[in-house]
Order: structure tokens, then sequence, then C-alpha cells
């Protein structure tokens, strides 16, 4: 059974700081992986999503990689801002098309 | 082009009360999907509609049941309310070609008292 773990729970940096948020996975056998942002009391924001064929995928400040061997996604934030404020989830949608999620990472970025 | 909707947004039920959760997607999408989201967890699974006519159990099923009405719409039934029931629930919709990408509605905040 899939099981996506995500590390740290939460984190507090102070505005500026470049960080790095984790994401795991069991089972390797995923069609991709998605990360999401999640305001409080909001729906789901899609950020990005990597294809099980690809090796990380870049939009603005943020950089998300996969090594699928090793069950392993990370999602890179440059210059963190107050507004990145969020809890960010990450998702893997496995082999019958369905997105298995972590608990997520609450992150606050202080001014 | 609204994306997934849901409606209500907030509802309050009294235990044994029944409702049902509508979703709609306008993006031509074959699967569509209910999850739920409690405090400090991820998304779980309900239940799933890979396409039009078809539905399959998710990871926490009991006490719910759907219907995929047509191609656009998925909706989701609470025959008996429960306490345990309380969670915000969420729709979702994929298409089967490119990336898989899921898109999500905003959301319904259920509270069963």
């Amino acid at each position: 059974k899939q099981e996506v773990t995500q590390i740290p729970a939460a984190l507090s940096v102070p505005e500026g700081e470049n960080l790095v948020l984790n994401c795991s996975f069991t089972d390797s056998a995923i069609y991709n992986l998605q990360w999401f942002r999640q305001d409080p009391g909001k729906g789901l924001t899609s950020l990005l999503l990597i294809q099980s064929s690809q090796r990380e995928q870049t939009s603005g400040r943020l950089n998300a990689s996969l090594d699928k061997s090793s069950g392993r996604s990370t999602l890179y934030i440059a210059a963190s801002q107050p507004g990145d404020s969020a809890t960010y989830l990450c998702a893997v949608m496995d082999s019958s098309y369905k997105l298995i999620f972590g608990s997520g990472t609450r992150l606050l970025v202080r001014p | 082009n609204a994306g997934v909707t849901q409606t209500p947004k907030f509802q309050v039920l009294k235990t044994g009360q029944s409702m049902t959760l509508q979703c709609a997607q306008d993006m031509n999408h074959n699967s569509m999907y209910w999850y739920r989201q409690d405090p400090g967890m991820g998304l779980r699974l309900i239940y799933y509609s890979a396409s039009e006519g078809t539905t399959d159990k998710g990871e926490v099923p009991n006490g719910y049941n759907v219907s995929r009405l047509n191609k656009r719409e998925f909706s989701l039934r609470l025959e008996s309310a429960a306490p345990s029931q309380t969670s915000v629930y969420f729709c979702a919709s994929t298409s089967m070609e490119r990336t898989y990408e899921q898109y999500f509605g905003p959301g319904t905040r259920l509270t069963v008292t």
C-alpha cells in the first residue's frame, strides 16, 4: 500500500531564506507527483506536477525534484516571502490514477 | 470555464440526517473523485469514478454513497450523518490524457452535531 510522508510537519523561517520541503513515498510505481499549496480554510492550488519520467520541474521561485528509485521528492522555495506561508501538500498518483496524499508541511515565513 | 464547482460551501447537519454534496466540472474530464480532509491531515479518498457509469471505493468509503450522474457531475451522499463525518470535502477531476493533473474544487465544510 502506497504511503506518503512529509517532513517536517511544520517549519518557521525568516523572510528571504531558501528552504526545502521533503516528501517520501513507499512504492516507486507512480504516474506523477504533484505539489499543492493550501491556505487556511481554502482549497488546493496546484504548484508543480512532475511526470514519472521527469527529474524536476520549475515555476518561478519553486523547484521540485523527483527521484523515483529512492521514493523521494523535494520542493525548493527560493528567497521565501511572508506570502509563501501556507500548508504544502505532496501527492503521488498510483497505477489506478488515484492520488495518495501526505499530511503536509505547515510553513510560516516571518517578516 | 469555472473548473470544478461544489455546492454547498458550508453545511450543518444533525446526527442521522441525510444530504447530498454536489460536484460538477466543465473540463470534459473522464475521472472524478471525492476526498475528505480532517484537521492536520492530508486528503483521503472516499470514492472515485474512472469514467461515466463507473464508481469505485477509495480508502474511506463507509457511510457514503456516490452517483456519477453524467460526465460532468459526481455527487456524494451521506445517508445517515454521524459526528465522525465532520470534515471538509473536496471534489476533483482528472483528464486521462497528457499529464493526469488533478484539479480540485473549493471544498464543502460539513459539521455534524
